[in-house]
């Protein structure tokens, strides 16, 4: 029942630290993505993957690596986190192609201080 | 690139009107999405329009798929305060057509 979950809900980091957001769907869902969330900018593709073991940079990539070694888990990683990174970071996946409805996550929130 | 425009930003309605929303592109979309953002959550899909000039119901919403493909809209009847959120519309990228772009959304706040 527990769908497509993130974790942590809430981050505080500081600039230049690794820091890790994890995403977990339970549907065996082909696709998922991360997106970042800014005021002023809506929802702005970060990383996706089509299946396990292939990922593919989305609009704005830099900062961010994504690996995918099981269909169910999606982790993106902050290398080293700038300010400027500090935003709503979203989950989502899909089963197939755009006519298969896309699901999001709850969401976290990241602050780099 | 393909840009979805939403303007305005924020609209301000009271409870019991009805609201009409649109999303622009100056490119050909052959999908329309419409998804709902709840505070504190995830974007949920509201409608989806696969077919020009289309016209489809969800409950008090009803979304069109432009004639031209070039634009969509979304109508919410008899507003009530659960309808407080944020709307985007999003189609799926020229050549990519397993990624979807975003509009920046539309804010909307129903009075009481």
């Amino acid at each position: 029942d527990a769908g497509i979950t993130q974790s942590p809900r809430y981050k505080i980091t500081e600039t230049g630290r690794q820091v890790t957001l994890m995403c977990h769907q339970t549907w065996s869902h082909s696709y998922m993505f991360w997106y970042r969330q800014d005021l002023g900018h809506g929802l702005r593709l970060i990383y996706y993957s089509a299946a396990a073991d292939i990922t593919d940079k989305g609009e704005v990539p830099d900062g961010y690596v994504v690996s995918r070694s099981k269909t169910e888990n999606f982790p993106l990683t902050l290398e080293s986190a700038t300010r400027s990174q500090t935003s709503v970071y979203f989950c989502a996946s899909r089963a197939g192609q755009i006519q298969e409805t896309q699901y999001f996550g709850p969401g976290t929130r990241l602050l780099v201080l | 690139g393909q840009q979805l425009n939403q303007s305005p930003q924020s609209m301000f309605i009271q409870e019991g009107e009805d609201v009409s929303m649109n999303c622009t592109s100056s490119s050909i979309f052959n999908t329309w999405l419409w998804y709902k953002q709840d505070p504190g959550e995830g974007p949920v899909l509201l409608i989806a329009l696969y077919k020009a000039g289309e016209l489809t119901s969800n409950g008090r919403l009803t979304a069109q798929f432009g004639i031209t493909r070039k634009d969509s809209f979304l109508n919410i009847s008899a507003s009530i305060p659960s309808d407080v959120g944020i709307y985007f519309c999003a189609g799926p990228l020229l050549g990519a057509n397993s990624k979807l772009t975003f509009g920046k959304g539309i804010t909307l706040s129903v009075r009481p």
